[in-house]
């Protein structure tokens, strides 16, 4: 089943934060999170595998409440570079096949 | 980071015609790839789990004669779409579990496919 995104879109100051939200009806086993850049494919940002897990690249970190099966994007300090759609994957079993099921998209627009 | 790679990035055909895109793991072995389709503006949508040395799983709805998937090699996975129609018309992406981090899961630059 699709995990739900929120929000759909959110625009953004250079230096301005964001949280983009994921969140699935069904147990999870680990939650990635992509940017896709319009034309091209997604780029890998961080996966989490456990629940409470939180982690951390450069000013995007990423938390997993595995009890509440959500997941939280945070960007501080936006750059104009963020720009892009945010996806989060969800893995539903137990960590054996990497089958993942997108969520819709977060647009991200970031200006100067 | 590992790195997968795709072949034709851009790719125009006639309806009726088959059109085959390779997906390549450039520098680790990927026993599992996996094939997405995108349209505008939607999300990724899985169609396939693609095995090394076996058939591929195909996700339901998707017909596995029409999009015919082949894993020859630990390196190398094929999608071929069959007797294409304007409705194929999308953005194809493969994907696979990379290398020294068997928890990423690398995508390739994806293949734009138009049916004329």
């Amino acid at each position: 089943q699709q995990p739900v995104q929120s929000p759909q879109a959110v625009i953004l100051r250079e230096g301005e934060d964001a949280v983009i939200n994921c969140s699935s009806s069904k147990a999870l086993y680990s939650v990635h999170w992509y940017r896709q850049k319009h034309g091209e494919a997604p780029v890998f940002l961080m996966i989490l595998l456990k629940g409470g897990e939180q982690k951390g690249h450069e000013k995007i970190s990423a938390s997993f409440n595995e009890k509440k099966q959500q997941s939280s994007l945070y960007l501080t300090a936006s750059q104009l570079s963020y720009s892009g759609t945010y996806f989060c994957g969800t893995e539903r079993s137990g960590g054996s096949n990497y089958k993942l099921t997108f969520g819709k998209g977060t647009l991200l627009t970031v200006n100067p | 980071g590992a790195v997968v790679s795709q072949h034709p990035s851009w790719v125009i055909c006639k309806s009726g015609t088959s059109v085959k895109i390779e997906c390549r793991s450039l520098d680790f072995q990927a026993t599992t790839m996996f094939w997405y389709r995108q349209f505008p503006k939607q999300s990724l949508m899985l169609m396939a789990t693609s095995n090394e040395g076996s058939k591929a799983t195909y996700e339901q709805g998707v017909e596995k004669d029409k999009f015919l998937i082949n894993h020859a090699s630990l390196t190398l996975s094929t999608l071929t779409v069959t007797s294409a129609h304007p409705e194929d018309s999308s953005f194809y992406i493969c994907s696979a579990i990379g290398g020294a981090d068997r928890n990423t899961i690398y995508f390739g630059e994806g293949s734009w496919l138009t049916v004329v």
